[in-house]
């Protein structure tokens, strides 16, 4: 069963900061997925990388796909209180349609 | 498109009680997951169907928990009876293979069991 690791578990920063947090895994992903899920929501998709290497951004979020298809990471850069929320990430293993959901990175961005 | 619709969005009851949960997928999604949300164990994939066909039920954590889905538009997961410790934020969310599965997940339904 594959296992998706996040860190950190939590991370309560200034606004204005920068920040990364990651998604570590031994199995191989043929795509892994972003989410992010503010309180009493349903997570929302941000981005899917599939191609190893691959670095994608969305405004002053960049998420980058490991070289081996392993890892990812999702970088911040100034962050906003609006970017309060619980990031998931999600890889699918394979020629597998089910992704696996990683355990997710609570984050809060204090005015 | 709404996006998936589950009901209710609260639901309180007390122990021993039947449960009943409903949502409506986007048209045209063929897949459709029920996750349980806690923060002990995050998210867990209770059960997915493809095509109104349920395809790993693993998830489910016992013989109390029954989930269906009679067509393309509507499907139900059943707690009888409930336990306190069944207690969770429970999401439906629906997917196309072609977007790499991307899931679309309705806004929840905040179970309470007393």
């Amino acid at each position: 069963t594959q296992l998706l690791e996040q860190s950190p578990q939590f991370l309560s920063i200034q606004e204005g900061e920068n920040l990364t947090v990651y998604c570590n895994s031994s199995s191989v992903f043929s795509s892994l997925q972003w989410y992010r899920q503010e309180p009493g929501e349903g997570p929302v998709l941000l981005v899917t990388v599939v191609t190893g290497g691959e670095v994608k951004k969305l405004k002053r979020l960049t998420f980058q796909f490991g070289d081996a298809r392993k890892d990812s990471s999702l970088h911040i850069t100034a962050a906003q209180p609006g970017d309060t929320g619980l990031y998931l990430c999600a890889g699918a293993e394979g020629g597998s349609y089910i992704p696996t959901f990683g355990r997710g990175t609570s984050l809060i961005v204090h005015p | 498109d709404a996006g998936v619709i589950q009901s209710p969005r609260h639901e309180v009851t007390e122990m021993g009680q039947e449960v009943t949960l409903r949502c409506k997928p986007i048209s045209g999604h063929d897949y459709l997951f029920w996750y349980r949300q806690t923060m002990m164990r995050g998210l867990e994939l209770l059960i997915y169907f493809n095509n109104n066909v349920p395809i790993d039920d693993s998830g489910m954590p016992e013989d109390r928990f029954s989930a269906k889905m009679p067509n393309a538009s509507f499907s139900t997961l059943k707690i009888q009876p409930s336990e306190p410790r069944d207690s969770a934020v429970y999401f439906c969310a629906s997917s196309s293979p072609g977007l790499y599965n991307e899931q679309f997940f309705g806004p929840g339904t905040r179970l309470t069991v007393l």
